[in-house]
Protein backbone atom coordinates (compact mmCIF):
# COMPACT_ATOMS: atom_id res chain seq x y z
CA UNK A 1 0.00 0.00 0.00
CA UNK A 2 1.42 3.38 -0.95
CA UNK A 3 1.73 5.33 2.74
CA UNK A 4 3.12 9.17 3.63
CA UNK A 5 4.45 9.42 6.53
CA UNK A 6 4.81 13.40 8.23
CA UNK A 7 6.82 14.87 10.86
CA UNK A 8 6.63 16.21 13.12
CA UNK A 9 2.97 15.68 13.84
CA UNK A 10 2.59 19.01 15.31
CA UNK A 11 5.00 21.89 15.91
CA UNK A 12 4.91 25.12 17.74
CA UNK A 13 7.89 28.35 16.74
CA UNK A 14 8.66 31.07 17.39
CA UNK A 15 7.78 33.99 14.96
CA UNK A 16 11.02 35.05 13.41
CA UNK A 17 12.16 31.42 13.44
CA UNK A 18 12.95 28.66 11.11
CA UNK A 19 11.72 24.99 10.84
CA UNK A 20 11.77 22.45 8.64
CA UNK A 21 8.57 19.36 8.05
CA UNK A 22 9.70 15.92 6.74
CA UNK A 23 7.76 14.13 4.37
CA UNK A 24 8.99 10.11 3.73
CA UNK A 25 6.93 8.02 1.43
CA UNK A 26 7.01 4.39 -0.19
CA UNK A 27 4.59 5.56 -3.24
CA UNK A 28 5.87 3.66 -6.37
CA UNK A 29 5.93 4.47 -8.83
CA UNK A 30 6.96 8.02 -8.44
CA UNK A 31 5.54 10.66 -10.56
CA UNK A 32 5.42 13.70 -8.35
CA UNK A 33 5.24 15.36 -5.05
CA UNK A 34 3.43 18.39 -3.84
CA UNK A 35 3.30 20.32 -0.80
CA UNK A 36 -0.05 22.04 0.47
CA UNK A 37 -0.88 24.70 3.10
CA UNK A 38 -4.52 24.59 4.48
CA UNK A 39 -5.34 26.96 7.14
CA UNK A 40 -7.81 26.26 9.81
CA UNK A 41 -11.07 26.46 7.97
CA UNK A 42 -10.19 26.39 4.83
CA UNK A 43 -9.20 24.02 1.66
CA UNK A 44 -5.75 23.30 0.85
CA UNK A 45 -3.82 25.41 -1.86
CA UNK A 46 -0.74 24.21 -3.27
CA UNK A 47 2.74 25.58 -2.26
CA UNK A 48 4.99 23.24 -4.42
CA UNK A 49 5.58 20.87 -7.02
CA UNK A 50 8.43 18.77 -7.87
CA UNK A 51 8.74 16.26 -10.10
CA UNK A 52 11.46 13.26 -10.13
CA UNK A 53 14.14 15.48 -11.58
CA UNK A 54 14.28 18.37 -9.28
CA UNK A 55 15.50 18.27 -6.14
CA UNK A 56 14.23 21.58 -5.00
CA UNK A 57 11.92 24.45 -5.46
CA UNK A 58 10.81 27.56 -3.76
CA UNK A 59 7.82 29.56 -2.72
CA UNK A 60 8.80 32.79 -0.99
CA UNK A 61 9.74 31.47 2.29
CA UNK A 62 8.98 28.53 1.39
CA UNK A 63 11.25 25.90 0.14
CA UNK A 64 10.85 22.03 -0.97
CA UNK A 65 13.86 19.51 -1.11
CA UNK A 66 13.31 16.14 -2.55
CA UNK A 67 15.40 12.98 -2.58
CA UNK A 68 13.59 10.92 -4.79
CA UNK A 69 16.58 7.89 -4.00
CA UNK A 70 15.60 8.11 -0.23
CA UNK A 71 11.78 8.92 -0.57
CA UNK A 72 12.41 11.70 1.47
CA UNK A 73 11.21 15.26 1.21
CA UNK A 74 11.47 18.15 3.50
CA UNK A 75 9.55 21.60 3.28
CA UNK A 76 11.48 24.72 5.14
CA UNK A 77 9.67 27.77 6.11
CA UNK A 78 12.02 30.72 6.63
CA UNK A 79 11.78 33.12 9.07
CA UNK A 80 8.13 32.35 9.86
CA UNK A 81 5.22 34.46 10.64
CA UNK A 82 2.25 34.25 12.04
CA UNK A 83 0.38 33.89 8.77
CA UNK A 84 2.36 30.83 8.26
CA UNK A 85 0.31 28.98 11.31
CA UNK A 86 -1.09 26.14 9.07
CA UNK A 87 -1.47 21.86 8.85
CA UNK A 88 1.46 21.58 5.82
CA UNK A 89 0.06 18.71 3.63
CA UNK A 90 2.45 15.98 1.81
CA UNK A 91 0.81 14.49 -1.07
CA UNK A 92 2.36 11.84 -3.70
CA UNK A 93 1.28 10.92 -7.12
CA UNK A 94 1.73 7.23 -8.22
CA UNK A 95 1.07 7.69 -11.69
CA UNK A 96 0.76 10.43 -14.04
CA UNK A 97 -3.00 11.39 -15.01
CA UNK A 98 -4.64 8.66 -12.88
CA UNK A 99 -5.28 10.34 -9.95
CA UNK A 100 -3.41 7.63 -7.58
CA UNK A 101 -2.01 10.65 -4.78
CA UNK A 102 -1.49 9.63 -1.44
CA UNK A 103 -2.35 12.39 1.11
CA UNK A 104 -0.35 12.31 4.33
CA UNK A 105 -1.89 13.32 7.63
CA UNK A 106 -0.39 17.05 7.62
CA UNK A 107 1.93 18.42 9.78
CA UNK A 108 0.33 21.42 11.64
CA UNK A 109 2.31 24.16 12.72
CA UNK A 110 1.71 27.18 15.13
CA UNK A 111 3.94 30.36 15.13
CA UNK A 112 3.54 32.34 18.35
CA UNK A 113 4.51 35.87 19.10
CA UNK B 1 -14.94 35.24 -7.22
CA UNK B 2 -14.15 32.12 -5.71
CA UNK B 3 -12.88 29.75 -8.60
CA UNK B 4 -14.40 26.19 -6.46
CA UNK B 5 -16.89 27.11 -4.77
CA UNK B 6 -18.97 24.58 -2.62
CA UNK B 7 -22.97 24.75 -1.07
CA UNK B 8 -23.64 24.25 2.06
CA UNK B 9 -20.74 25.92 3.83
CA UNK B 10 -22.20 24.34 6.97
CA UNK B 11 -24.92 21.41 7.41
CA UNK B 12 -26.76 19.77 10.41
CA UNK B 13 -28.63 16.85 9.45
CA UNK B 14 -30.10 13.49 11.65
CA UNK B 15 -29.59 9.84 10.69
CA UNK B 16 -31.17 8.55 7.56
CA UNK B 17 -31.77 12.02 5.91
CA UNK B 18 -30.30 12.38 2.52
CA UNK B 19 -28.68 15.48 1.66
CA UNK B 20 -26.74 16.15 -1.44
CA UNK B 21 -23.68 18.70 -1.69
CA UNK B 22 -22.58 20.92 -4.42
CA UNK B 23 -19.76 21.87 -6.22
CA UNK B 24 -19.57 24.51 -8.77
CA UNK B 25 -16.05 26.00 -10.81
CA UNK B 26 -15.58 28.64 -12.86
CA UNK B 27 -11.64 26.85 -14.09
CA UNK B 28 -13.02 25.18 -16.92
CA UNK B 29 -11.46 22.31 -15.65
CA UNK B 30 -12.72 18.49 -16.97
CA UNK B 31 -11.44 17.00 -13.95
CA UNK B 32 -13.58 17.13 -10.29
CA UNK B 33 -12.72 14.98 -7.13
CA UNK B 34 -14.77 14.78 -3.56
CA UNK B 35 -12.50 14.17 -0.55
CA UNK B 36 -13.43 13.81 3.06
CA UNK B 37 -11.45 15.05 5.84
CA UNK B 38 -11.35 13.84 9.54
CA UNK B 39 -9.25 14.62 12.63
CA UNK B 40 -6.22 12.91 12.33
CA UNK B 41 -6.29 11.09 8.88
CA UNK B 42 -5.37 12.52 5.66
CA UNK B 43 -7.71 13.62 3.00
CA UNK B 44 -9.58 10.53 1.30
CA UNK B 45 -10.72 10.18 -1.91
CA UNK B 46 -14.45 9.48 -2.20
CA UNK B 47 -14.91 9.85 -6.36
CA UNK B 48 -13.87 11.44 -9.03
CA UNK B 49 -14.83 12.40 -12.52
CA UNK B 50 -12.69 13.26 -15.45
CA UNK B 51 -15.34 14.72 -17.73
CA UNK B 52 -19.19 14.89 -17.87
CA UNK B 53 -20.63 11.61 -17.19
CA UNK B 54 -17.34 10.25 -16.28
CA UNK B 55 -17.66 8.62 -12.64
CA UNK B 56 -15.11 6.73 -10.82
CA UNK B 57 -15.34 5.45 -7.19
CA UNK B 58 -12.64 6.79 -5.09
CA UNK B 59 -10.85 5.12 -1.84
CA UNK B 60 -14.09 5.22 0.01
CA UNK B 61 -17.24 5.33 -2.13
CA UNK B 62 -19.55 3.34 0.09
CA UNK B 63 -22.40 5.12 1.09
CA UNK B 64 -21.87 8.13 -1.23
CA UNK B 65 -23.17 8.92 -4.86
CA UNK B 66 -22.15 11.82 -7.21
CA UNK B 67 -23.44 12.96 -10.34
CA UNK B 68 -21.65 14.73 -13.24
CA UNK B 69 -24.24 16.72 -15.81
CA UNK B 70 -22.04 19.42 -16.82
CA UNK B 71 -18.42 20.28 -16.45
CA UNK B 72 -18.59 22.95 -13.92
CA UNK B 73 -20.88 20.71 -11.24
CA UNK B 74 -19.91 17.86 -8.82
CA UNK B 75 -22.58 17.10 -7.28
CA UNK B 76 -22.30 14.26 -4.14
CA UNK B 77 -25.14 12.79 -2.45
CA UNK B 78 -25.54 10.77 1.00
CA UNK B 79 -28.34 8.47 0.68
CA UNK B 80 -29.04 7.66 4.00
CA UNK B 81 -26.56 9.86 6.15
CA UNK B 82 -25.00 7.93 9.00
CA UNK B 83 -23.05 9.20 12.45
CA UNK B 84 -19.51 8.20 10.91
CA UNK B 85 -19.92 10.91 7.55
CA UNK B 86 -19.39 13.36 10.06
CA UNK B 87 -16.62 14.91 8.25
CA UNK B 88 -15.12 17.94 6.34
CA UNK B 89 -16.05 17.02 2.37
CA UNK B 90 -13.87 19.11 -0.34
CA UNK B 91 -14.38 19.13 -3.95
CA UNK B 92 -11.73 19.74 -5.75
CA UNK B 93 -10.85 20.55 -9.27
CA UNK B 94 -7.72 19.71 -11.69
CA UNK B 95 -6.74 20.11 -15.71
CA UNK B 96 -3.89 17.88 -16.72
CA UNK B 97 -1.03 19.51 -18.13
CA UNK B 98 1.84 17.55 -18.12
CA UNK B 99 3.38 16.15 -14.58
CA UNK B 100 2.68 18.74 -12.97
CA UNK B 101 -1.02 18.65 -12.30
CA UNK B 102 -2.59 20.92 -9.24
CA UNK B 103 -6.15 20.20 -8.06
CA UNK B 104 -7.68 23.46 -6.55
CA UNK B 105 -9.45 22.79 -3.76
CA UNK B 106 -13.38 24.55 -2.74
CA UNK B 107 -13.41 25.88 1.03
CA UNK B 108 -15.27 22.88 2.24
CA UNK B 109 -18.49 21.77 3.60
CA UNK B 110 -18.51 20.80 7.38
CA UNK B 111 -20.75 17.94 7.55
CA UNK B 112 -22.65 16.93 10.82
CA UNK B 113 -24.44 13.62 11.29
CA UNK B 114 -26.83 13.27 14.50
Amino acid sequence: KNQVEQSPQSLIILEGKNCTLQCNYTVSPFSNLRWYKQDTGRGPVSLTIMTFSENTKSNGRYTATLDADTKQSSLHITASQLSDSASYICVVSADYGNNRLAFGKGNQVVVIP
Amino acid sequence: DADVTQTPRNRITKTGKRIMLECSQTKGHDRMYWYRQDPGLGLRLIYYSFDVKDINKGEISDGYSVSRQAQAKFSLSLESAIPNQTALYFCATSDLQGPTETQYFGPGTRLLVL
